[in-house]
């Protein structure tokens, strides 16, 4: 394992419902992002949290809603999603030092979302 | 606009053979170039780091390329096996956004007996 844990594997919901994927890494990193990837196409950057502050919101739609307690969790929040929302969603977290680039990421094993 | 290109989606290659893949990239000015491994249903594993100023890096059957003037890398495998069957993703990181990591959409390996 990688040390970055990703709760639930598999998740089916309804468009109505409202659920939350998890995220939890062991490796005391300072920074965690979320991704989206989907069939044919490029992972996609979702949220980018440096020291539990979000620094990057990629143009996400409101009905993803990213919440970061602490340095080690990460909570990717969902409500009224739509079919074309159904992927993988990973999680990686990193360790940045000042504003030295990001030299690699770890990444969780994903959660397969699927929306009905 | 800015641009990652796997050019090719899949790549089919004997045992024992040497793998190449190609990453280019278009208005990026990186600070690395990444390479990770991807395995049906998996999350990404990291394998390789190489920075601007830097040609070329090894690890064991592994090797990266960086062209800075052709905006491109090359990531070899030599002495291909099943084993090394796999999505190879190409990424970068801009000094323009440091905090992110920009995926290419992969390549597709397999490696047959």
């Amino acid at each position: 394992e990688t040390g970055v844990t990703q709760t639930p594997r598999h998740l089916v919901m309804g468009m109505t419902n409202k659920k939350s994927l998890k995220c939890e890494q062991h490796l005391g990193h300072n920074a965690m992002y979320w991704y989206k990837q989907s069939a044919k196409k490029p992972l996609e950057l979702m949220f980018v949290y440096n020291f539990k502050e979000q620094t990057e919101n990629n143009s996400v739609p409101s009905r993803f809603s990213p919440e970061c307690p602490n340095s080690s969790h990460l909570f990717l929040h969902l409500h009224t999603l739509q079919p074309e929302d159904s992927a993988l969603y990973l999680c990686a977290s990193s360790q940045r030092t000042g504003a030295v680039p990001v030299t690699e990421a770890f990444f969780g094993q994903g959660t397969r979302l699927t929306v009905v | 606009s800015q641009k990652i290109e796997q050019n090719s989606e899949a790549l089919n290659i004997q045992e024992g053979k040497t793998a190449t893949l190609t990453c280019n990239y278009t208005n990026y000015s990186p600070a690395y170039l990444q390479w990770y491994r991807q395995d049906p249903g998996r999350g990404p594993v990291f394998l390789l780091l190489i920075r601007e100023n830097e040609k070329e890096k090894r690890k064991e059957r592994l090797k990266v390329t960086f062209d800075t003037t052709l905006k491109q890398s090359l990531f070899h495998i030599t002495a291909s096996q099943p084993a090394d069957s796999a999505t190879y993703l190409c990424a970068l990181v801009a000094y323009s956004s440091a905090s992110k990591i920009i995926f290419g959409s992969g390549t597709r390996l397999s490696i047959r007996p």
